[in-house]
């Protein structure tokens, strides 16, 4: 089964730090991602990245940054947190194979700014 | 772009019976759906997809139905039992397109009543 490792389940930080969220694939998957998901709005999509080095703004990338230096690994980075930034972030990945669609979910870390 | 809702935020039934959740998405060239159940503080589960080429597909104790003249799909679920308590939401997009396509409702809370 595929594994998408999320390494913190709840974080709370303080207003105005650097935050690092990060997330690990276990299946060699190429393509990974970022979402927050917020009560009544469903998931948003934050950042992608299709390969190694690479990323895409997704829907809301605004206050957020992501690093991909390894295949597996893929980084969120808050650089200044605000109490807006507070929610639930998910993590997930998909191979290149004709079923690339399917997103694998990790476990969810739920950051709260104060 | 596409734009996906689910039709009710909470729906509530009786264990065993059968549940029936909805939702509606408004891009005629979308072509791939998928269903996922998320646990209270957990990340979403992959239940079941469906692409367009199909108008059921069967899982173990689920169904998907999807009608492509009214673009409504609902997930269905047999004998509804404690542990289907959960958040379902459904996802749509056009597969020739990436992953980051993937377009979310906001989720329909199960309630199993005993």
């Amino acid at each position: 089964d595929v594994k998408v490792t999320q390494s913190s389940r709840y974080l709370v930080k303080r207003t105005g730090e650097k935050v690092f969220l990060e997330c690990v694939q276990d299946m060699d998957h190429e393509n990974m991602f970022w979402y927050r998901q917020d009560p009544g709005l469903g998931l948003r999509l934050i950042y992608f990245s299709y390969d190694v080095k690479m990323k895409e703004k997704g829907d809301i990338p605004e206050g957020y940054s992501v690093s991909r230096e390894k295949k597996e690994r893929f980084s969120l980075i808050l650089e200044s947190a605000s109490t807006n930034q507070t929610s639930m972030y998910l993590c997930a990945s998909t191979g290149t194979s004709a079923t690339n669609e399917k997103l694998f979910f990790g476990s969810g870390t739920q950051l709260s700014v104060l | 772009g596409e734009s996906v809702g689910l039709h009710l935020p909470t729906l509530s039934v009786q264990e065993g019976d059968n549940s029936i959740i909805n939702c509606a998405y408004s891009n005629s060239a979308s072509d791939y759906f998928i269903w996922y159940k998320q646990e209270s503080g957990k990340g979403p589960q992959f239940i079941i997809d469906i692409r367009s080429n199909m108008d059921k597909r069967q899982g173990q104790r689920v169904t998907v139905l999807l009608n492509k003249t009214v673009k409504h799909l609902s997930l269905q679920i047999a004998a509804t039992q404690p542990g289907d308590s959960a958040v379902y939401f459904c996802g749509g997009m056009y597969s020739g397109g990436g992953a980051d396509g993937l377009t979310f409702g906001k989720g329909t809370h199960l309630i199993i009543q005993p």
